[in-house]
């Protein structure tokens, strides 16, 4: 079955570093989104995108986040400078169509120090 | 916001059954869907409704009532590894997925 595939599958970070987090969705998908679950928590919405641009978007997504589908086949995650509370697993996932279930890539743990 | 509420934890035994109840208040619905999620690991997906009405998936069944803001998942014939954690979570609009906090299943031989 075709698979969201997330790079790294670990990142770690100084506090107030940049990181960009990788995704390839799969390749007929055309919705695009970022999730995040603090260890213990819920699944959280951070961003979805769709056409080349960003549909809807989560009070979490603020300026210091940023998302871009460089080309045809990546999707990526820029956090511009972290803060500790960004430690979570960031989870990618894409869905061909409008009524169709979403599929989630392996996740993206990001430590924040 | 988004109200969706599910119990926390249940604990069941082997070749039982569990029902996991979700209800939801929420700015919009397209349609609701269960998660399994093992721990360290991304949510796979069981189910989705859209429609009043129980859908059957083998083991595993979800129904819907729409009007009562309600779902469940029911678990048939629990095997040891259907211990995880299960999402409900609702498309509120033809975007956005949001999901509950989780039911952690333990299933005891």
């Amino acid at each position: 079955e075709p698979e969201v595939t997330q790079t790294p599958s670990h990142q770690v970070t100084q506090m107030g570093q940049e990181v960009i987090l990788r995704c390839v969705p799969i390749s007929n998908h055309l919705y695009f989104y970022w999730y995040r679950q603090i260890l213990g928590q819920k699944v959280e919405f951070l961003v979805s995108f769709y056409n080349n641009e960003i549909s809807e978007k989560s009070e979490i997504f603020d300026d210091q986040f940023s998302v871009e589908r460089p080309d045809g086949s990546n999707f990526t995650l820029k956090i511009r400078s972290t803060k500790l509370e960004d430690s979570a697993m960031y989870f990618c996932a894409s869905r061909v169509g409008a009524g169709e279930k979403l599929f989630f890539g392996s996740g993206t743990q990001l430590s924040v120090l | 916001g988004q109200n969706i509420d599910q119990p926390t934890e249940m604990t069941a035994t082997e070749g039982a059954i569990v029902q996991i109840n979700c209800t939801y208040q929420t700015s919009g619905f397209n349609g609701l869907f269960w998660y399994q999620q093992h721990a360290g690991e991304a949510p796979t997906f069981l189910s989705y409704n859209v429609l009043d009405g129980l859908e059957e998936k083998g083991r595993f069944s979800s129904f819907l009532s729409r009007s009562k803001g309600y779902s469940y998942l029911l678990l048939k014939e629990l095997q040891m590894k259907d211990s995880a954690s299960y999402l409900c979570a609702v498309r509120v609009n033809d975007y956005k997925l949001s999901f509950g906090a989780g039911t952690t299943v333990t299933v005891r031989a």
